[in-house]
């Protein structure tokens, strides 16, 4: 069955430190895709990232960065140099191309807290 | 493009009332969806429409309807209002070719009390 898991609930760091976010997924389906959304303490979900299973690639966006790797099946997400600014709560998703319904399978999301 | 819009943004709500969540997107997108948000939780599918005149249940359909009359609008009902249905309602499309997965893109919400 598909799954999402985010084993951290919550992250508290200070400002400049670098922070990762874990998150492991499970499904059946050979062709796939992965998603960060972001959600502010203002409550809108903001998309970051979306990749799918054939790139293995690892992405970088100024402070953010992903790592997927299939063999332990994470997609795991870096912020370097964290602002308080970043503080949200972020959530993995994943999508399976063999349902055709485009349908997101949320993990609980982490907190990440930045202090000053 | 305003994209993705919901109304209300808050609503409260006694036992029993009916009410219905809107939702509109103006990115000419044919799949939509509604999810809601428990607190401390992911995101979880109550129905989705791959296009007008089509829907679907999702994960937690129990106590919602939906009609997907046009292509732009996704309204989801209640119709007869329980605690548990207390949560943040997210309405989200994507365009979605036959063989690929597209950016899901969310409203604001709409949070909802049920006392």
């Amino acid at each position: 069955a598909q799954k999402v898991t985010q084993a951290q609930t919550e992250i508290s760091v200070v400002e400049k430190e670098d922070v990762t976010l874990d998150c492991v997924y499970e499904t059946r389906d050979t062709t796939y895709y992965l998603f960060w959304y972001k959600q502010p303490p203002s409550g809108e979900l903001v998309f970051l990232i979306r990749r799918n299973s054939f790139d293995e690639q690892n992405e970088i966006s100024g402070r953010y960065s992903w790592n997927f790797q299939k063999s332990t099946s994470s997609f795991n997400f870096t912020i370097t140099a964290s602002q308080v600014v970043d503080s949200a709560v972020y959530f993995c998703a994943l999508s399976e191309a063999l349902d055709n319904t485009d349908k997101l399978i949320f993990g609980t999301g982490t907190r990440l807290q930045v202090f000053p | 493009n305003a994209g993705v819009t919901q109304t209300p943004k808050f609503r409260i709500l006694k036992i029993g009332q009916s009410m219905t969540l809107q939702c509109a997107q103006d990115m000419n997108h044919n799949y939509m969806y509604w999810y809601r948000q428990d607190p401390g939780m992911g995101l979880k599918l109550i129905y989705y429409s791959v296009g007008a005149g089509i829907t679907d249940k999702g994960e937690v359909p129990n106590g919602y309807n939906v009609s997907r009359s046009t292509t732009e609008d996704f309204p989801l009902r209640l119709e007869l209002a329980a605690p548990s249905q207390t949560s943040v309602y997210f309405c989200a499309s994507s365009y979605a070719l036959a063989g690929g997965t597209d950016t899901q893109y969310f409203g604001p919400g709409t949070r909802l009390t049920v006392l």
